[in-house]
């Protein structure tokens, strides 16, 4: 596609459920990334990707997150028992490995866990 | 401990006059800087890069200066329109790839 796809747009959920949200990043795109954003902050790094393989995990906040990409395109950030601070917009991004410049970002994904 | 930071939270510019938004970071091994805009409702969208080598980096009405040795960088635009308003994101990392370190935001209004 044209740019970053992330579904749904908005997920609301309850407290202890288990929850999926999906990126497609942009066609031949390498680098994948995800980020999380709370009211009035900026983005927070979570975790990258470059092909199939996690280059670094060092932002998720605990082993309740977990991210996949196993065919080096689509992705999938899963949160195993949500909480309500988990509650935020998941925004993903993707860029060419080497590429100058930003990285393309998604619109996100906005969570309520209630 | 916020290593990259905005301290303004807020900014009004009068459309046609210079708008100046600021960041600090704190991190000496940051060598690549970014600003982002950010619509309400979207995903931040890339505006302009600089890399440490570097202390100016033009582009159209945008211009990002850094100085390294205060370890400011700043985003000007001249003139401003009113569809400059938006939220205004600075982020730095150590290399090109990898992950970005973001300040809180500026929120720009320009007014007709």
């Amino acid at each position: 596609g044209a740019g970053v796809s992330q579904t749904p747009s908005n997920k609301v959920t309850e407290k202890g459920k288990y929850v999926e949200l999906r990126c497609d990043p942009i066609s031949g795109h390498t680098a994948l990334y995800w980020y999380r954003q709370s009211l009035g902050q900026g983005p927070e790094f979570l975790i990258y990707f470059q092909g199939t393989g996690a280059a670094d995990d060092s932002g998720l906040p605990n082993d309740r997150f977990f991210a996949v990409r196993p065919e080096g395109s689509v992705s999938t950030l899963k949160i195993q028992r949500t909480e309500r601070g988990d509650s935020a917009v998941y925004l993903c991004a993707s860029s060419l490995s080497g590429q100058g410049g930003g990285y393309t970002f998604g619109s996100g994904t906005r969570l309520t866990v209630v | 401990d916020q290593q990259v930071k905005q301290n303004s939270p807020s900014l009004s510019v009068q459309e046609g006059r210079i708008s100046i938004l600021n960041c600090d970071y704190t991190n000496s091994m940051f060598d690549y800087f970014l600003w982002y805009k950010k619509y309400p409702a979207e995903g931040p969208t890339f505006l302009i890069s600089i890399s440490s080598i570097k202390d100016k980096n033009e582009d159209g009405r945008f211009t990002v200066f850094l100085n390294k040795s205060a370890k400011h960088l700043s985003l000007h635009i001249v003139p401003s329109q009113p569809g400059d308003s938006a939220v205004y994101f600075c982020a730095a990392s150590t290399g090109r790839q990898g992950n970005l370190i973001f300040g809180k935001g500026t929120k720009l209004s320009v007014k007709p």
